[in-house]
C-alpha cells in the first residue's frame, strides 16, 4: 500500500518562502504530485515530479528524491491568497491518486 | 484545459432518503473517474474507481450497496448515497482523467457538500 507523511500545519508571513515536506512509502512509484485546496473548494493541481530534481512553475517549485522517498513543495513570495491546505499525492499502478493528510498553510500579514 | 462539472454543490436531505451526485467531464472523454470523500480538516479518502461501462471498484471499507456508482458514458459518472444517515454528511469530490497515460494532472469537480439531517 501507500502512505504519505507531511506536516499538519505551517505558518509564514507574506513575502516569505515556505517549504512543505512529504515523505512516502509506496509499492511501486509513479510520480509525486502536489495539490492546493482552499477551504470548501476542490483540489487544484500544482505540480508533478516523476523524476528526481526540481520542477519550477512560477512561484511554486517541487522537488523529488526517489532514493530518499522524499519530496517538497516550495512556495516563494508568499501571498495571503496562498493560505490553503496543500496535499502531496502518489499514484498507484492502477491510476488511483492517494493523498497525504494535508498541510494547512497560514500566511500572516 | 480539462473541466469537470459536479452537481449539486450543496444538498441537505432527510435521514433515510437517497441523494444522487453527478460528475461530468465537459470537454474531454473520461475513461476513468474517481470518487473521494473528505471530512472537515481531513484528507481526501478514495471511495471508488469508476470505469465507463463496467462496475466500479470500491476501496476497502466502502459499502458498495450504500454508495452506488454508475459510469454510463465517457462523460458522466454518478454517485448515489442510499438511505443516507447523518454520519454520511461529508464533502464528496469526483475527479476524472482522460486516459490511463495522463495520470499526473487529475482534474477535480467542485465538490458536493452533503448534509443529512
Amino acid at each position: 500500500g501507500q502512505s504519505l507523511e507531511q506536516p499538519s500545519e505551517v505558518t509564514a508571513v507574506e513575502g516569505a518562502i515556505v517549504q512543505i515536506n512529504c515523505t512516502y512509502q509506496t509499492s511501486g512509484f509513479y510520480g509525486l504530485s502536489w495539490y492546493q485546496q482552499h477551504d470548501g473548494g476542490a483540489p487544484t493541481f500544482l505540480s508533478y515530479n516523476g523524476l528526481d530534481g526540481l520542477e519550477e512553475t512560477g512561484r511554486f517549485s517541487s522537488f523529488l528524491s526517489r532514493s530518499d522517498s522524499y519530496g517538497y513543495l516550495l512556495l516563494q513570495e508568499l501571498q495571503m491568497k496562498d493560505s490553503a491546505s496543500y496535499f502531496c499525492a502518489v499514484r498507484d499502478e492502477g491510476g488511483k491518486l492517494i493523498f497525504g493528510q494535508g498541510t494547512e498553510l497560514s500566511v500572516k500579514p | 484545459g480539462a473541466v469537470v462539472s459536479q452537481h449539486p454543490s450543496r444538498v441537505i436531505c432527510k435521514s433515510g432518503t437517497s441523494v444522487k451526485i453527478e460528475c461530468r467531464s465537459l470537454d474531454f472523454q473520461a475513461t476513468t473517474m474517481f470518487w473521494y470523500r473528505q471530512f472537515p480538516k481531513q484528507s481526501l479518502m478514495l471511495m471508488a474507481t469508476s470505469n465507463e461501462g463496467s462496475k466500479a471498484t470500491y476501496e476497502q471499507g466502502v459499502e458498495k450497496d450504500k454508495f452506488l456508482i454508475n459510469h454510463a458514458s465517457l462523460t458522466l459518472s454518478t454517485l448515489t448515497v442510499t438511505s443516507a444517515h447523518p454520519e454520511d454528511s461529508s464533502f464528496y469530490i469526483c475527479s476524472a482523467i482522460r486516459d490511463r497515460e495522463f495520470y499526473y494532472g487529475y482534474t477535480f469537480g467542485s465538490g458536493t457538500r452533503l448534509t443529512v439531517v
